[in-house]
């Protein structure tokens, strides 16, 4: 069974450092994994898509890279900002039989950007 | 505004009430999915449906009934919950599983607060 880990649970940082966000899963056969945002009592938004045979993936200021052979994904961001504020999800779409997909999904990270 | 649109955004309900929550999508998708998400818990898959089919059912108690009448549209119907049933539901949307390697994004609607009493 997939199991997707998110480290740090939470992150406090000043305005305008940069950082990163840790995602770690078991099974390393996936077909993509996706970043998302939620904002308090919203829906998700996604950030990034990575299929399983990229490594990396830019928008902006964010910037994820993915190590499908040791289960690993990291979601940088670059110069925070207090607008940046939200908690950060990452997951990971794979077979659960015939044609089925599905996404196992981490707990999130809780960043907080101070001004 | 994602394409996604959940109503109602919020419901309170006692233990006996029936009620749905609905789900409609305008991206043009086929594959339609209801996720809970609790408090200090990882989003939780419940159903999903692929051209209005059910392709999935996460052993979810039958307290909860989806419907999906056509691609655009899915409900869950709610019936006999239980306080632990509060959470956000969440729906989502994207191109059905078999053209998963064009890396078919999913789409996510607002979600529907459930509080049970």
């Amino acid at each position: 069974k997939q199991e997707v880990t998110q480290i740090p649970a939470a992150l406090s940082v000043p305005e305008g450092e940069n950082l990163v966000l840790n995602c770690s899963f078991t099974d390393s056969a996936i077909y993509n994994l996706q970043w998302f945002r939620q904002d308090p009592g919203k829906g998700l938004t996604s950030l990034l898509l990575i299929q399983s045979s990229q490594r990396e993936q830019t928008s902006g200021r964010l910037n994820a890279s993915l190590d499908k052979s040791s289960g690993r994904s990291t979601l940088y961001i670059a110069a925070s900002q207090p607008g940046d504020s939200a908690t950060y999800l990452c997951a990971v779409r794979q077979n659960s039989g015939g044609s089925n997909y599905k996404l196992t999904f981490g707990k999130g990270t809780l960043l907080t950007v101070n001004p | 505004e994602t394409g996604v649109t959940q109503t109602p955004r919020h419901l309170v309900m006692g233990m006996t009430n029936k009620k749905s929550l609905k789900c409609e999508q305008h991206l043009g998708h086929n594959a339609m999915y209801w996720y809970k998400q609790s408090a200090k818990k990882p989003l939780e898959l419940m159903f999903v449906y692929n051209f209005k089919e059910q392709t999935e059912n996460n052993s979810v108690p039958s307290r909860f009934s989806p419907e999906c009448p056509n691609s655009s549209h899915l409900f869950l119907h709610l019936h006999t919950l239980q306080p632990e049933d509060s959470a956000l539901y969440l729906c989502a949307s994207s191109h059905a599983g078999t053209e998963v390697m064009s890396g078919n994004t999913i789409y996510f609607g607002e979600g529907s607060w459930l509080t049970v009493v």
